[in-house]
């Protein structure tokens, strides 16, 4: 079945870096365009970033941009976010989706990032 | 502050309807499409409205969507227990290059 499995989360300390992964199956992974969408604890969803399906196009929120990196790699139906420079504030549960558009179809079931001292 | 402004809360008895505002912009919704997508507790989202008004599979009919102008309306009627969750609108932005927004939310509580 169509699905999203995210992985790579965990405890950080701020300024430190963590790569986030979403494993894509079900769906053929190199068509779809992908994004990561946040959720700080408590809080509403923060769109974060989204890339193409060839790569060729990456968008950022203003919140990241600078400091994370989406990143795909088809051949492994593997989506990625790389994040530099971790703050308080990035501490969330990151979801990958995909999308058509914006309309995200396909959610996994998140990745808890904690950035804390 | 989010820029797709929702109430935060909302709430009606079984059977009723209720509806859920979404107010954006021209560089948003007033451009683009509107999606809902609902989370019940503890859970991943789910997307419950694509391109203002389509349900996907699996969305019973009780929930319905429209847009006008820069505004988005998620309608749902015959309230369930079921229903009680969180919405969430959500729109590309044409602006700064590029970016998707949500609404911050609304919380439905089902009495």
């Amino acid at each position: 079945q169509v699905q999203l499995v995210e992985s790579g989360g965990g405890v950080v300390q701020p300024g430190r870096s963590l790569r986030l992964s979403c494993a894509a199956s079900g769906f053929t992974f190199s068509t779809y365009a992908m994004h990561w969408v946040r959720q700080a604890p408590g809080k509403g969803l923060e769109w974060v970033a989204v890339t193409s399906s060839d790569e060729k196009t990456k968008y950022y929120a203003d919140s990241v941009k600078g400091r994370f990196t989406i990143y795909r790699d088809n051949s492994k139906n593997t989506l990625y976010l790389h994040m530099n420079s971790l703050r308080a504030e990035d501490t969330a549960v990151y979801y990958c989706a995909r999308a058509e558009g914006f309309k995200l179809d396909v959610w996994g079931k998140g990745t808890t990032v904690t950035v804390s001292s | 502050q989010s820029v797709l402004t929702q109430p935060p809360s909302a709430s009606g008895t079984p059977g009723q309807r209720v509806t859920i505002s979404c107010s954006g912009s021209s560089s948003n919704i007033g451009s683009n499409y509107v999606y809902w997508y609902q989370q019940l507790p503890g859970t991943a989202p789910k997307l419950l409205i694509s391109r203002n008004n389509q349900r996907p599979s699996g969305v019973p009919d009780r929930f319905s969507g429209s847009k006008s102008g820069t505004s988005g309306f998620l309608a749902i009627s015959g309230l369930r227990s079921e229903d009680e969750a969180d919405y969430y609108c959500a729109a590309w932005d044409d602006s700064l290059s590029g970016r998707g927004v949500f609404g911050g939310g609304t919380k439905l509580t089902v009495l």
